[in-house]
């Protein structure tokens, strides 16, 4: 099938090392945050979330680092594997109505 | 998949023809939400809802409709279908966090 990662950035990295993806947002008004992951041919998978209070928050193997300064997120994968490759997204979350909007995605390359 | 069905999963339809699609949940969850996902450019709002009946535009919202008449189901309506509205559609659903997506349906329209 036809993928939707074709034309998007991609980020390579060797098996066992560190991953950091970008996302720039758009909302200054944004007060909550979310990075999803999505494989080929499925829906978007919940990663890890941070609401604008805070600027870092760590889960199992990924961190998210919030910077509202200059409307910046970044999500790290400590120790990437094969099971990471995928495309992700950060989405940001206004505080009325809960209207949910995307960014424009990165794709993750594991090389072995 | 956090209780939410998308039918149908795929679907050819004719230019100019109406189609529905149908997100179900099982979760109760107030907010559903619509988009469509292309090569490209990621995934774009259609239309979402925060409520029965209560409704809003997202910001790719021309030549769709919908409707929220009781909380499980949120239909995506095509009033006519266009070769532009050939993509892959996805439904999410969220309580207030975080949002939970279905399986997608694509659509084409030839």
């Amino acid at each position: 099938g036809e993928s939707v990662g074709l034309h998007l950035p991609t980020l390579s990295v060797q098996e066992g090392d560190n991953s950091i993806i970008n996302c720039a947002y758009s909302n200054s008004a944004s007060d909550y945050f979310i990075w999803y992951k999505q494989e080929s041919g499925k829906g978007p998978q919940f990663i890890i979330d941070i609401r604008s209070n805070m600027d870092k928050r760590q889960g199992q193997r990924v961190t998210v680092l919030l910077n509202k300064t200059v409307k910046h997120l970044s999500l790290q994968i400590a120790a990437t594997q094969p099971g990471d490759s995928a495309v992700y997204f950060c989405a940001e979350k206004g505080a009325a109505g809960n209207k949910l909007t995307f960014g424009g995605g990165t794709r993750v390359l594991v090389k072995p | 998949d956090a209780g939410i069905t998308q039918s149908p999963r795929h679907k050819v339809t004719e230019t100019g023809t109406p189609v529905t699609l149908r997100c179900h949940q099982t979760e109760n969850h107030r907010y559903m939400y619509w988009y469509r996902q292309d090569p490209g450019h990621g995934l774009r709002l259609i239309h979402y809802s925060y409520g029965v009946k209560d409704t809003d535009k997202g910001e790719v919202s021309d030549g769709y409709s919908v409707s929220r008449s009781k909380t499980e189901d949120f239909l995506l309506t095509l009033e006519s279908a266009t070769s532009s509205q050939t993509s892959v559609y996805f439904c999410a659903i969220s309580a207030d966090t975080e949002a939970f997506f279905g399986q997608g349906t694509r659509l084409t329209v030839v």
